[in-house]
């Protein structure tokens, strides 16, 4: 079955490490995002790629990394440089084609830094 | 800019109860509309979506009409389960632009 996956589904980290959130698709997708959700909120966008090797920072990319060497992976990074990290992390993807094309998520990750 | 407005939550109905969400918009051109659904610990799920308007989208008994005059794209079902509880996102996209745009979410709330 086609999809997106994201492991692992729950993540803990102390304070002051790294962290690395994985998102794999097979639906053929050009396009992948990466969002953040806090409780009892929406989503806010972190970064995006429309194509390998490249990516551009969204919304609140600070504390973030990303790389999209392959078109099926778009890791995340979330440095502790990040102030605030726990949070519920969600990947994306669609079709770079048309405005009318649908973005499906994968489960999330659940990250709590302790 | 681009930006959607969703009615806050949580909305409390008990079961076979009429909903309804609402949902405007504000964009430049002709945005598609979607509603997402999330559940408990889960990521997001496409409910439905409309590309132009006057266009209904439909699944799963909910309904979504694009109203371009309104610029409106309001959520509804005649008879809600307590399995709907959940939480229902409204976003748009553009015409060249990869980016989706979500409102805040609505929490919805189902009793038998």
């Amino acid at each position: 079955d086609g999809g997106i996956t994201q492991s692992p589904k729950y993540l803990f980290r102390k304070e002051g490490q790294n962290v690395t959130l994985s998102c794999e698709q097979n639906l053929n997708h050009d396009a992948m995002y990466w969002y953040r959700q806090d409780p009892g909120q929406g989503l806010r966008l972190i970064y995006y790629s429309q194509i390998v090797n490249d990516f551009q920072k969204g919304d609140i990319a600070e504390g973030y990394s990303v790389s999209r060497e392959k078109k099926e992976s778009f890791p995340l990074t979330v440095t502790s440089a990040q102030k605030n990290p726990t949070a519920f992390y969600l990947c994306a993807s669609t079709s770079a084609g048309s405005r009318t094309d649908t973005q499906y998520f994968g489960p999330g990750t659940r990250l709590t830094v302790l | 800019g681009n930006s959607v407005t969703q009615m806050e939550g949580p909305v409390t109905l008990s079961e076979e109860a009429f909903l309804t969400i609402n949902c405007t918009y504000t964009a430049t051109g002709y945005p598609s509309l979607f509603w997402y659904v999330q559940y408990p610990g889960e990521g997001l799920q496409l409910l439905l979506k409309a590309t132009k308007a006057d266009d209904k989208g439909s699944n799963k008994g909910f309904e979504a009409t694009y109203r371009k005059e309104t610029t409106s794209f309001h959520l509804e079902k005649g008879s809600v389960q307590v399995s709907d509880s959940a939480v229902y996102f409204c976003a748009l996209r553009w015409t060249g632009f990869q980016k989706l745009v979500f409102g805040t979410g609505t929490r919805l709330l189902v009793s038998p």
